[in-house]
């Protein structure tokens, strides 16, 4: 299966920094979904994005499928950010079914 | 809220019990993913279906067992529970099979004692 490796596995930031984080993939995808995991365990759509750039207010997430790598960059962080986020990929051949990353676990200090 | 509803939430229960949680995708989603949370293992894929058919199969046990119906919702069934089994497991659901998006259920907790 594909490999998805993130980075950095955790991001302890103050209330209004900024922060970026990687994700790189083994493998061509067809699909690149970014999620945030609340502390009440749901999975929150962030991007789907399996190519080029998107942005959603204080988020952004850029793909660069070619080098096999996604960023997702949060601006003025909030401690409402915290929790986990996770990088999911679909490759070519595998029917939708998603690989996930082992999460960044980002905390939010006031 | 993603339109995928799980049921139930959380689930106590013993070793050596079975166990049915339910998901129902979102309205056109042809669709349904089963995936389970462990701590140690992280998010692994357990089995997808496709408008009732079963279209791949991941590190799913030969203790668990999924179906999808005709009205598209579908179940997924756990027996001869052990300790180890617990964890949140989830649905998610798309429209095809080529990698649109995925949009997950808020999980059940499965608590095996």
């Amino acid at each position: 299966g594909i490999q998805v490796e993130q980075s950095p596995p955790d991001l302890i930031l103050q209330e209004g920094a900024n922060s970026t984080l990687r994700c790189n993939f083994s493998d061509s995808v067809n699909n690149l979904q970014w999620f945030h995991q609340n502390p009440w365990g749901q999975l929150i759509n962030l991007f789907y994005i399996p190519s080029g750039t998107k942005q959603n207010g204080r988020l952004s997430a850029t793909t660069v499928a070619t080098e096999r790598y996604s960023l997702l960059y949060i601006s003025s962080s909030q401690t409402t950010d915290s929790g986990v986020y996770f990088c999911a990929v679909v490759g070519g051949s595998t029917l939708g079914r998603l690989y996930f990353g082992r999460g960044t676990q980002l905390t939010v200090w006031p | 809220d993603s339109g995928v509803t799980q049921t139930p939430k959380h689930l106590i229960t013993a070793t050596g019990q079975r166990v049915t949680l339910r998901c129902s995708p979102r309205s056109g989603d042809l669709s349904v993913y089963w995936y389970q949370q462990s701590l140690d293992q992280g998010l692994q894929f357990l089995i997808h279906y496709y408008n009732g058919e079963e279209r791949a199969k991941g590190n799913i046990l030969e203790r668990f067992s999924a179906q999808q119906f005709p009205d598209l919702h579908s179940e997924l069934n756990l027996s001869s529970l052990e300790l180890g089994d617990s964890a949140l497991y989830f649905c998610a659901s798309s429209v095809g099979t080529g990698g649109t998006e995925a949009f997950f259920g808020q999980g059940t907790r499965l608590t095996v004692v």
